[in-house]
């Protein structure tokens, strides 16, 4: 059975605050990785793509580990909006499909 | 484009009772997916279609559960009878060339009550 674990938090963090989430994946064939976002009530949204090389958009950087399959994704300079539910997904290999971890809550508090 | 649609919003019904969420994927999208998100498991995907065939409906939860594509812009999911613990969040999802590199859109989902 495809696994992707998190930590389901809440991370409660001040703003201004650097923060950073694992989550950890179970099939080793899998190619693509994402970091979706959620807020309260609404629909997942796509915040990233995670490279292998590492990359960076802005405030956010997420980091692949293949060896360990192990995705990260780091939040710098948090602001009230960053507060939501990040959902860490990975691709189904072989599939058109995607597996959701059931997310980390992050709620950043003036 | 307006995104995927999803109808209804909210539904609350009686146990028995046949439920039919509907969906509209972003025109073009040769995918389209059904979720289920619960606290206790998250989201889950429950069946995919590719070019209006179904791909795999291995997530479905059992036979009281059906879901259909007539065509490129239509889809729908039913529960017959439908149970207290069917009560979910149910989301459809539409992309572009599989989910490996393309984003999945995601309606706003059906809140599904069953009392």
């Amino acid at each position: 059975r495809k696994e992707v674990e998190q930590d389901p938090g809440p991370f409660n963090v001040p703003e201004g605050a650097t923060v950073a989430f694992n989550c950890t994946y179970s099939n080793s064939a899998s190619q693509s990785f994402f970091w979706y976002r959620q807020d309260c009530r609404k629909e997942p949204k796509l915040l990233m793509s995670v490279y292998s090389s590492g990359n960076e958009d802005g405030r956010f950087t997420a980091q692949l580990n293949r060896a360990s399959q192990y995705i990260s994704l780091l939040i710098r300079d948090s602001k009230l909006s960053d507060s939501a539910t990040y959902l860490c997904v990975v691709e189904d290999s072989g599939y058109s499909t995607l597996t959701f971890g059931k997310g980390t809550m992050l709620l950043v508090s003036p | 484009d307006a995104g995927v649609i999803q109808s209804p919003r909210h539904e609350v019904t009686e146990m028995g009772q046949e439920v039919t969420l509907r969906c509209k994927p972003i025109s073009g999208h040769d995918y389209l997916f059904w979720y289920r998100q619960t606290m206790m498991r998250g989201l889950e995907l429950l069946i995919y279609f590719n070019n209006n065939v179904p791909i795999d409906d291995s997530g479905m939860p059992e036979d009281r559960f059906s879901a259909k594509m007539p065509n490129a812009s239509f889809s729908t999911l039913k529960i017959q009878p439908s149970e207290p613990r069917d009560s979910a969040v149910y989301f459809c999802a539409s992309s572009s060339h599989g989910t490996g590199d393309t984003e999945a859109f995601f309606g706003q989902g059906t809140r599904l009550t069953v009392v």
